[in-house]
């Protein structure tokens, strides 16, 4: 069965420091995966986009790599600001049906002052 | 742009009422789609379009309705809400970037079905 599971499903942080949050999934074929962070009451933004040919890729001070092999991903948070307070989901798309997306159920993190 | 925008933001509805959905969409994307989110869930698909007069069904489509009429718009239909979809209601529209669909998301319906 395709899943994507996260992890911690909450996280607390002051203010400054870095994060790392985990993301496994077992989807295959593999075509892509993502990370979105979702405000409160928003809707999810995309974040980064990495197919399995990438390890690595930024986006301002979010870091995502991605381990193919392993199946495994992580989204690096560095100096992290209150603004960051979100939710942040993983996604994993399968590479025979390349719109149909597979959602973590996210990991929440508050970052305090 | 306004992006993907959606109608209404929040709305209280008695079991066995009718109501519709609305997302609009102005970037001229091919796809839409209906998700909802549930606590403790990840998003789940309702229906999606790959365009204008071409609807699907996703993984949760039981209850709902849908019509693309017009290639900015993408409307959800319940025709006799039950509690089972209280829920928060997301619509996203799509364009293909390389081998990549990049989904764009509308700041959510929530419903509350009493």
């Amino acid at each position: 069965k395709n899943q994507v599971e996260q992890s911690p499903q909450s996280l607390i942080i002051l203010e400054g420091k870095n994060c790392t949050l985990q993301c496994n999934y077992t989807v295959s074929p593999f075509s892509n995966l993502r990370w979105y962070k979702q405000d409160t009451g928003r809707g999810p933004v995309s974040l980064t986009i990495m197919t399995f040919s990438e390890n690595t890729k930024s986006n301002g001070r979010y870091t995502a790599t991605l381990d193919a092999d392993t199946k495994q991903s992580s989204l690096h948070i560095t100096a992290s600001q209150l603004s960051d307070s979100a939710s942040y989901i993983c996604v994993v798309s399968a590479a025979h049906n390349t719109d149909k997306l597979i959602f973590g159920t996210g990991t929440r993190l508050q970052v305090f002052p | 742009n306004a992006g993907v925008t959606q109608t209404p933001k929040f709305r209280v509805l008695k079991t066995g009422q009718s109501m519709t959905l609305l997302c609009a969409q102005d970037m001229n994307h091919e796809y839409m789609y209906w998700y909802r989110q549930d606590p403790g869930m990840g998003l789940r698909l309702i229906h999606y379009s790959v365009g204008e007069g071409t609807t699907a069904k996703g993984e949760v489509p039981d209850g709902y309705n849908v019509s693309r009429l017009k290639k900015q718009n993408f409307l959800l239909g319940l025709e006799s809400a039950a509690p089972s979809q209280t829920s928060v209601y997301f619509c996203a529209s799509s364009f293909k970037r390389g081998r990549t669909y990049e989904q764009y998301f509308g700041p959510g319906t929530r419903l509350t079905v009493t």
